[in-house]
C-alpha cells in the first residue's frame, strides 16, 4: 500500500514562500499524477494543482501566478512552491495520487496533512 | 469551473438510519464523481469513485448513484463511526472542485 508523507515549515512569514514536500512509500512515483489539495481550518477541500511523473503541470488559475509543483522521481518525491503568501494561505496541506482509467481521476491515496501558518 | 453543490450541508440521524446526501455538478461531468468521507482531524479518505464504484475495504453499507449532473450517496445503516463530513468531487476537467462538504451527525 503507498503511503504519502508531506513535509516542510509549519510556519511562514506573509510575503516569502511556502515549500512543501511529498515522500511517497510503498511504491514508484512513476506512472501516476500527484495533486496537492489545500484545506484553510474549518472549511472545505481546494485543489491546488497536480504534476504527472513525467514532469507535465497542471494548476489551479486562482493560484497559477503563484505555484510551482515538480517532481524528483529520483528520490520519489514531489514538491510545492507557493510565492507572495497571505494569511489566506494557512490551511492544512495535502499530498494525493491521483488514479485515472477505470478511478476517473479519483484520488485514492492521501497524505496525513501538515499546517501551514502564514504569520509574522 | 464547475462547481459543486451538496445537500445537505449537515445532518443528525439514528444509529440504523438510512442516509442520503445529494450533490449537483453545474454542468454535465458523466460519472466523474468521487465521494470522500473525513472524519475530524483526518485526511480524507476515498469512498465511491466513477459514481458508483465502491473503493476497495470500504463497507458495503456505502453506495452512490447517478450521472450527468445529478448524484447520491447513501449509507444504508447509519454506524457510529460513520460521523464524520462527506464531500463529492469531480475529476471532468481542471479545476478539479469540491462540494462544501455534509457533516453527517449521531443522534
Amino acid at each position: 500500500q503507498v503511503q504519502l508523507q508531506e513535509s516542510g515549515p509549519g510556519l511562514v512569514k506573509p510575503s516569502e514562500t511556502l515549500s512543501l514536500t511529498c515522500t511517497v512509500s510503498g511504491g514508484s512515483i512513476s506512472g501516476y499524477y500527484w495533486s496537492w489539495i489545500r484545506q484553510p481550518p474549518g472549511k472545505g477541500l481546494e485543489w491546488i494543482g497536480y504534476i504527472y511523473y513525467s514532469g507535465s503541470t497542471n494548476y489551479n488559475p486562482s493560484l497559477k501566478s503563484r505555484l510551482t509543483i515538480s517532481v524528483d522521481r529520483s528520490k520519489n518525491q514531489f514538491s510545492l512552491k507557493l510565492t507572495s503568501v497571505t494569511a489566506a494561505d494557512t490551511a492544512v496541506y495535502y499530498c494525493a495520487r491521483m488514479v485515472y482509467g477505470d478511478y476517473k481521476g479519483s484520488f485514492d491515496n492521501w497524505g496525513q496533512g501538515t499546517l501551514v501558518t502564514v504569520s509574522s | 469551473d464547475i462547481q459543486m453543490t451538496q445537500s445537505p450541508s449537515s445532518l443528525s440521524a439514528s444509529l440504523g438510519d438510512r442516509v442520503t446526501i445529494t450533490c449537483r455538478a453545474s454542468q454535465n461531468i458523466d460519472n466523474f464523481l468521487s465521494w470522500y468521507q473525513q472524519k475530524p482531524g483526518k485526511a480524507p479518505k476515498l469512498l465511491i469513485y466513477a459514481a458508483s464504484s465502491l473503493q476497495s475495504g470500504v463497507p458495503s453499507r456505502f453506495s452512490g448513484s447517478g450521472s450527468g449532473t445529478d448524484f447520491t450517496l447513501t449509507i444504508s445503516s447509519l454506524q457510529p463511526e460513520d460521523l464524520a463530513t462527506y464531500y463529492c468531487q469531480q475529476s471532468y476537467n481542471t479545476p478539479r472542485t469540491f462540494g462544501q462538504g455534509t457533516k453527517v451527525e449521531i443522534k
